[in-house]
């Protein structure tokens, strides 16, 4: 199926440094949406982006919709043992009918 | 806690059979979204169902169905399993039609024989 490509694949960093994620496709969006992925659970809303260039923060964390509307940008800063996790973006496509299609995923490993 | 709720939490079962995987979407919503999970791979989009009515088709195999019913609680109905249907199945409720943020249960985990 139809999937965004978000890079980097995986990531081990030591507790207390910024993290950065990103997710491009070759389709507009209209909208983007970040998620949290836990061992065995379902995804969590992290942050929508509804404009392009729009730039939105939830704590630590920030997302940016790309001014071309094909790209998106997920940083966490200070990052802590608890932030482990799959980290997926999302891109709401309207194509006649609405379709959400999402990344390939981060997963994330913090080192204490 | 999301507010959507699924079950079973985990389901085993063989090859050839049909499933029944019941989500209830969060009080006031009123979009339905099923999503597969391969393990160690992204979301796979399902189908989605908006106030009873079917809304949108992604990839969904034509041994799978599902429907919405009045109290808007969703069901997903895969028959003549195979074995690369094991996955986590999720559900996810979101207010309106699209174009908006979903909320997503806790998943059933489906094993298949």
């Amino acid at each position: 199926g139809q999937q965004l490509n978000q890079s980097p694949q995986s990531m081990f960093i030591q507790e207390g440094e910024d993290v950065s994620m990103n997710c491009t496709s070759s389709s507009i969006f209209n909208t983007w949406l970040w998620y949290k992925q836990d061992p065995g659970e379902g995804p969590v809303l992290l942050i929508a982006l509804y404009k392009a260039g729009e730039l939105t923060s939830n704590g630590r964390l920030t997302a940016q919709f790309g001014i071309t509307r094909k790209d998106s940008f997920l940083n966490i800063s200070a990052s802590i043992p608890s932030d482990v996790g799959i980290y997926f973006c999302a891109g709401l496509l309207r194509s006649g009918t609405y379709k959400y299609i999402f990344g390939t995923g981060t997963r994330l490993k913090v080192l204490a | 806690d999301s507010g959507v709720t699924q079950t079973p939490k985990h389901l085993i079962t063989a090859t050839g059979q049909r499933v029944t995987l019941r989500c209830s979407p969060r009080s006031g919503d009123l979009s339905v979204y099923w999503y597969q999970q391969s393990l160690d791979q992204g979301l796979q989009f399902l189908i989605q169902y908006y106030n009873g009515e079917e809304r949108a088709k992604g990839n969904i195999l034509e041994r799978f169905s599902a429907q919405q019913f009045p109290d808007l609680h969703s069901e997903l109905n895969l028959s003549s399993l195979e074995l690369g249907d094991s996955a986590l199945y999720f559900c996810a409720s979101s207010p309106r039609t699209g174009g908006d943020e979903q909320y997503f249960g806790p998943g059933t985990r489906l094993t298949v024989t």
